[in-house]
């Protein structure tokens, strides 16, 4: 079955340090793909997404390229602010469920810290 | 914005007894709601789909008696959990969508915590 695999976290960055979140997807198709940021106490929320290969998403100073010959959607910044502390899930959708709507299935999710 | 309301944020209730969970979206009509259930560590886990006036759609492996599934009106969906258990204890999310077909944004609530004592 489909599945996202993303970098294990918790990860702890200095203000203004450059970000990686490695994320690598499994599916058959073509699929959509993700990136949902988590504040404390708040729900998931659209960060950026990509629908075709080549895709750049790009929001707030994030930026993930849809890589299909590698498989992966990769989470980039480069100077992260403490405001950005955040858990960071990717995710793919894929198909038409018929139940009007797409499924999306998640990674684990990764913590982001930034200290000043 | 879109917004999804989840109620409550936490719960703790006694082994035996059920939790209802709300989920409502403020300022549009959901067609669709998902429920999905994160365990400490790992990712959310797609529970089922629920359509405005219809029976919800179970993902394999989800109890549909134990989590009662109830989309009434296109901005309310609840989540009953049934003799809860102390493995029910997990975090549930709601996420809500507009429209049908293409790839509309997903709204997700705030989550509840439940933990059965």
């Amino acid at each position: 079955g489909d599945s996202v695999t993303q970098m294990e976290g918790p990860v702890t960055l200095s203000e203004e340090a450059f970000l990686t979140i490695n994320c690598t997807y499994t599916a058959t198709g073509y699929p959509s793909l993700f990136w949902y940021v988590q504040y404390p106490g708040e729900g998931l929320q659209l960060l950026l997404k990509a629908t075709k290969a080549d895709d750049k998403g790009s929001n707030k100073g994030f930026e993930a390229t849809y890589r299909k010959e590698t498989t992966s959607f990769h989470l980039e910044k480069g100077s992260v602010q403490v405001s950005d502390s955040a858990v960071y899930f990717c995710a793919l959708a894929k198909g038409y469920s018929g139940a009007g709507s797409y499924q999306l299935t998640f990674g684990k999710g990764t913590k982001l810290s930034v200290i000043p | 914005g879109a917004v999804v309301s989840q109620h409550p944020s936490r719960v703790i209730c006694k082994s035996g007894t059920s939790v209802k969970i709300e989920c409502r979206s403020l300022d549009f009509q959901a067609t669709t709601m998902f429920w999905y259930r994160q365990f400490p560590k790992q990712s959310l886990m797609l529970m089922a789909t629920s359509n405005e006036g219809s029976k919800a759609t179970y993902e394999q492996g989800v109890e549909k008696d134990k989590f009662l599934i109830n989309h009434a009106s296109l901005t309310l969906s609840t989540l009953t959990v049934t003799s809860a258990h102390p493995e029910d204890s997990s975090f549930y999310i709601c996420s809500a969508r507009a429209g049908t077909g293409g790839l509309y944004g997903y709204t997700f609530g705030s989550g509840t915590r439940l933990t059965v004592v």
